[in-house]
């Protein structure tokens, strides 16, 4: 079975652009959640839907950040515009249930 | 709200050395507990998991974690460890029953085998 696919997996781009990372989870899973990592902060999770319906975005940064999910099979996180600050590693994950969460190999983003 | 404290930033190890990594937690309902690891410019991978019955679940790779509820402890351990060990191990936890089902993870642990 395919895992988690995050695309793209390395992004460069100036300050200031509009980045979008994108994510297609595991087929049947029916929660998925975007995570931010840096060396400073760690792992934080940003937002998660539940049926394609946003459930908790407490750790979206700020309104620069939003996330979508048109359907079961696809998701994006926008940055619009993006900083320097923004520079991360992201990743997606997806569920089927609380017994597990899947990740993806994850979108490494510079912000010049 | 849950927490998780993984005290060891970093742990150094002699190859085929024994290895304990320590969490504990804090929860005011009956959660799940994971391990995940990340290797080098990958994401994370599940571990092992304890969702209820024996309080110890091994992994395949020779990993074991021991629930241990009076203590709210889900210690990782390995009798001998191999050079492929080496990554960060995060230990997570959820809640069991309804609601926002989000993992809180521990800040991690960089486990670093010496040969």
């Amino acid at each position: 079975d395919a895992g988690v696919i995050q695309s793209p997996r390395h992004e460069v781009t100036e300050m200031g652009q509009e980045v979008t990372l994108r994510c297609k989870p595991i087929s049947g899973h029916n929660s998925l959640f975007w995570y931010r990592q840096t060396m400073m902060r760690g792992l934080e999770l940003l937002i998660y839907f539940n049926n394609n319906v946003p459930i908790d975005d407490s750790g979206m940064p700020e309104d620069r950040f939003s996330a979508k999910m048109p359907n079961a099979s696809f998701s994006t996180l926008k940055i619009q515009p993006s900083e320097p600050r923004d520079s991360a590693v992201y990743f997606c994950a997806s569920s089927r249930d609380r017994r597990a969460q899947h990740f993806g190999d994850g979108t490494r983003l510079s912000i010049l | 709200a849950q927490s998780v404290t993984q005290l060891d930033s970093q742990v150094p190890v002699f190859e085929e050395a024994p290895v304990e990594l320590r969490c504990n937690y804090s929860s005011s309902v009956s959660v799940y507990l994971f391990w995940y690891v990340q290797y080098p410019n990958q994401g994370l991978q599940l571990l092992l998991k304890y969702l209820s019955g024996s309080t110890l679940v091994e992994s395949i790779n020779g990993f074991e974690a021991e629930f241990n509820k009076s203590q709210t402890s889900f210690h990782l351990r390995k009798p001998s460890v191999h050079i492929s060990d080496t990554a960060e191990y995060f230990c997570a936890v959820t809640r069991t029953n309804f609601g926002n089902e989000k993992l809180t993870f521990g800040t991690g642990t960089r486990l670093t085998i010496i040969p």
